[in-house]
């Protein structure tokens, strides 16, 4: 089964304002990605935090992990229509060598 | 840099029929491939891993008879779906790794099967 779950599982926020996701998981991981998926293409890798990190940042985005609650949370500010995609967390474990993906969440930008 | 494609993007088959889809890393010696699937609206499910020289790894719920996969060299790996049926029908992407462990992983922009 999928490690990481996501919610909400869909979003609608008018441009400009922020949007913010949030990703569980079950077991110790080594590092959590997330990632942006426009409708029907690949992934574009957006940020990585290590799971010694409690909070990173790249742009608009900032990403937060608390690994004693086993969630992370990505916060997109001041949205733009070009926002407007499916966005993934996954995690890498600790044990097992691969990336294991949440559900995602699916983000709409009305401009 | 790092930029991996895939070939075809999009594939309409009979069922019955078998097909290769390619995965390449461009610019980078991929030591580990790995191949996804997913379905619409869903998120992405790991089939299999796959290191350069040796067989590849299957997903519980994978059948590896069926979805064959090749990883002959440094910058190719294969993926062959055999007697496809309309269930196959999906969105396959596969991503590569230049180190074992796939830490570091870059996406390929995925191949639309549709299986009649």
């Amino acid at each position: 089964s999928q490690q990481g779950e996501e919610d909400p599982q869909a979003l609608s926020i008018q441009e400009g304002e922020n949007a913010t996701m949030n990703c569980s998981y079950k077991t110790s991981i080594n590092n959590l990605q997330w990632y942006r998926q426009n409708s029907g293409r690949g992934l574009v890798h957006l940020i990585l935090i290590r799971s010694n990190e409690r909070e990173k940042h790249s742009g608009r985005l900032r990403v937060t992990l608390d690994t004693s609650k086993k969630s992370s949370s990505l916060l997109i500010t001041a949205s733009r229509a070009a926002d407007t995609a499916s966005y993934f967390c996954a995690t890498y474990m600790e044990y097992g060598n691969k990336l294991v993906f949440g559900a995602g969440t699916i983000l709409r930008v009305k401009s | 840099g790092a930029v991996v494609s895939q070939h075809p993007s999009w594939v309409i088959c009979k069922s019955g029929t078998s097909v290769k889809i390619e995965c390449r890393s461009l610019d980078f010696q991929a030591t580990t491939m790995f191949w996804y699937r997913q379905f619409p609206k869903q998120s992405l499910m790991l089939m299999a891993t796959s290191n350069e020289g040796s067989k590849a790894t299957y997903e519980q719920g994978v059948e590896k008879d069926k979805f064959l996969i090749n990883h002959a060299s440094l910058t190719l790996s294969t993926l062959t779906v055999t007697s496809a049926h309309p269930e196959d029908s999906s969105f396959y992407i596969c991503s590569a790794s230049p180190r074992r462990g796939g830490h570091e992983q870059f996406f390929g922009p995925g191949t639309r099967l549709t299986v009649l």
